[in-house]
């Protein structure tokens, strides 16, 4: 019953080096998104991903790519990570459709140094 | 757009107390409503939500909320608060124009104290 699992919980980096987030769902979901939680700043979406083969930017895109590998899988991708992106991100999915609800994964904190 | 607004970043209460959490909502469409708890290091998790009927929506482990059109809000309660009920929550609506993007408020902190 994993749900929607990401991959690494923890990681630090040194400003400028790459690191990729993973995340796969079992639950045949349509739509998958990747947020970062600040505090006070609730939940901000980087990307999202309606459907398989499609993707979009979300609020705060900027230093992020995204690969939507199949239907279960949707990586998120710092190319040069800067201390600013210090977060706590998280992936979750739905069916898409806007009445159901949103999974998530448990979260990955990663530290810019 | 839609957009909804938390009006309290933190919210403590004594254990056994009643408790309100309050969120307003903008939308000038049919609303779905969600309410989601994220307890200490996990992930969020849904609560409650309202997609239509009965204004009142209840959760498993005794939260509340109801919708009011005319004050476009969705306050979630609960008469009595536990320890465990510590965690943030979270007030969410999709998106509009056939996005169906979730727009999250920016949480409120429920602390319960013994």
């Amino acid at each position: 019953n994993a749900g929607v699992t990401q991959t690494p919980k923890f990681q630090v980096l040194k400003t400028g080096q790459s690191m990729t987030l993973q995340c796969a769902q079992d639950m045949n979901h349509n739509s998958m998104y990747w947020y970062r939680q600040d505090p006070g700043m609730g939940l901000r979406l980087i990307y999202y991903s309606a459907s398989e083969g499609t993707t979009d930017k979300g609020e705060v895109p900027n230093g992020y790519n995204v690969s939507r590998l199949n239907k279960r899988e949707f990586s998120l991708r710092l190319e040069s990570a800067a201390p600013s992106q210090t977060s706590v991100y998280f992936c979750a999915s739905s069916e898409g459709d806007g009445t159901g609800e949103l999974f998530f994964g448990e979260g990955s904190r990663l530290t810019v140094l | 757009a839609q957009s909804v607004t938390q009006l309290d970043s933190q919210v403590p209460v004594f254990e056994e107390a009643p408790v309100e959490l309050r969120c307003n909502y903008s939308s000038s469409v049919s609303v779905y409503l969600f309410w989601y708890v994220q307890y200490p290091n996990q992930g969020l998790q849904l609560l409650l939500k309202y997609l239509s009927g009965s204004t009142l929506v209840e959760s498993i482990n005794g939260f509340e909320a109801e919708f009011n059109k005319s004050q476009t809000s969705f306050h979630l309660r609960k008469p009595s608060v536990h320890i465990s009920d510590t965690a943030e929550y979270f007030c969410a609506v999709p998106g509009s124009g056939g996005s169906y993007i979730p727009t999250f408020g920016r949480g409120t902190s429920l602390i319960v104290h013994p």
